[in-house]
C-alpha cells in the first residue's frame, strides 16, 4: 500500500498570506494525485486533480504542483473561507487508494 | 446541478445489519463511478470501495473486502452501502462520491455524509 504523508500537521497563517502544504508518497504515483478541502461538519471538496488541474469553480489562488513522490498545494493570498483541513489522495493503483492524514490550516 | 443526498444517521447494535443510501440527481448518464469513503470523526478519510454504475463493476479496499457490500440501481440513481453484521469499529461517517465520468479516478461530487453509530 502506498502511504501518503502530509506536512505540517497544522499551520497557522494570517489572511492574505501564502501557505504551502506538502504531500509525499512512499513510492512514485506519477501525477495521480488529488487534493481535497474539508471544513468541519462538511463533506470533502475536490480542489485539484491530476496533480495540478483545478476542479470547476476552484479559485486560481489554489495551485498544485509536483510529480513522482513529492507534491505541494500552494494557496496564495489566503481568504477567510480557506481555513480548513486539506487532504492529498493518490489514485495511482487499485486496490490501495489512500489519503494523507491531513494538514489543518488555521488562523494565526 | 449534480447532487448526492444520503440517508439519515443510524444507531445500531453490534451484529445488526444496515443499508445506507446515496441518491443522485442532476445527471442522466450511467458512465460514472460511485465511491464510498469512511471517516472516523477527527481522523482522515479511507476509501471503502467503488462501483461503476454502467455495469456494476465493484472494487473494494482490502480492509473492507468481505465486510461490506456496495450496490447500485442506476435506473433510479441510488447507490447503497450495506453491512450484514455491524461491529463497534464500523462507527464513522460514511460519504458517497461521484466521479465526473468513467475515466475519472477522482471524485467531483460528494454527499453530505451519513453518521453510523454502532453501540450496545
Amino acid at each position: 500500500e502506498i502511504v501518503m504523508m502530509q506536512s505540517p500537521a497544522t499551520v497557522s497563517v494570517s489572511p492574505g498570506e501564502t501557505v504551502t502544504l506538502s504531500c509525499r508518497a512512499s513510492q512514485s504515483i506519477s501525477t495521480s494525485l488529488a487534493w481535497y478541502q474539508q471544513k468541519p461538519g462538511q463533506a470533502p471538496r475536490l480542489l485539484i486533480y491530476t496533480e495540478s488541474t483545478r476542479a470547476t469553480g476552484v479559485p486560481s489562488r489554489f495551485r498544485g504542483s509536483g510529480s513522482g513522490t513529492e507534491f505541494t498545494l500552494t494557496i496564495n493570498s489566503l481568504q477567510s473561507e480557506d481555513f480548513a483541513t486539506y487532504y492529498c489522495q493518490h489514485y495511482y493503483e487499485w486496490p490501495g487508494w489512500t489519503f494523507g492524514q491531513g494538514t489543518k490550516v488555521e488562523v494565526k | 446541478e449534480v447532487q448526492l443526498v444520503q440517508s439519515g444517521a443510524e444507531v445500531k447494535k453490534p451484529g445488526e445489519s444496515l443499508k445506507i443510501s446515496c441518491k443522485g440527481s442532476g445527471y442522466s448518464s450511467s458512465n460514472y463511478w460511485i465511491g464510498w469513503a469512511r471517516q472516523i470523526p477527527g481522523k482522515s478519510l479511507e476509501w471503502v470501495g467503488m462501483i461503476y454504475a454502467g455495469d456494476s463493476e465493484t472494487r473494494y479496499s482490502p480492509s473492507f473486502q468481505g465486510q461490506v457490500t456496495i450496490s447500485v440501481d442506476k435506473s433510479i440513481k441510488i447507490a447503497y452501502l450495506q453491512w450484514y453484521s455491524l461491529r463497534a469499529s464500523d462507527t464513522a461517517i460514511y460519504f458517497c462520491a461521484k466521479s465526473q465520468d468513467s475515466n475519472s479516478l477522482y471524485y467531483h461530487y460528494w454527499g453530505q455524509g451519513t453518521l453510523v453509530t454502532v453501540s450496545s
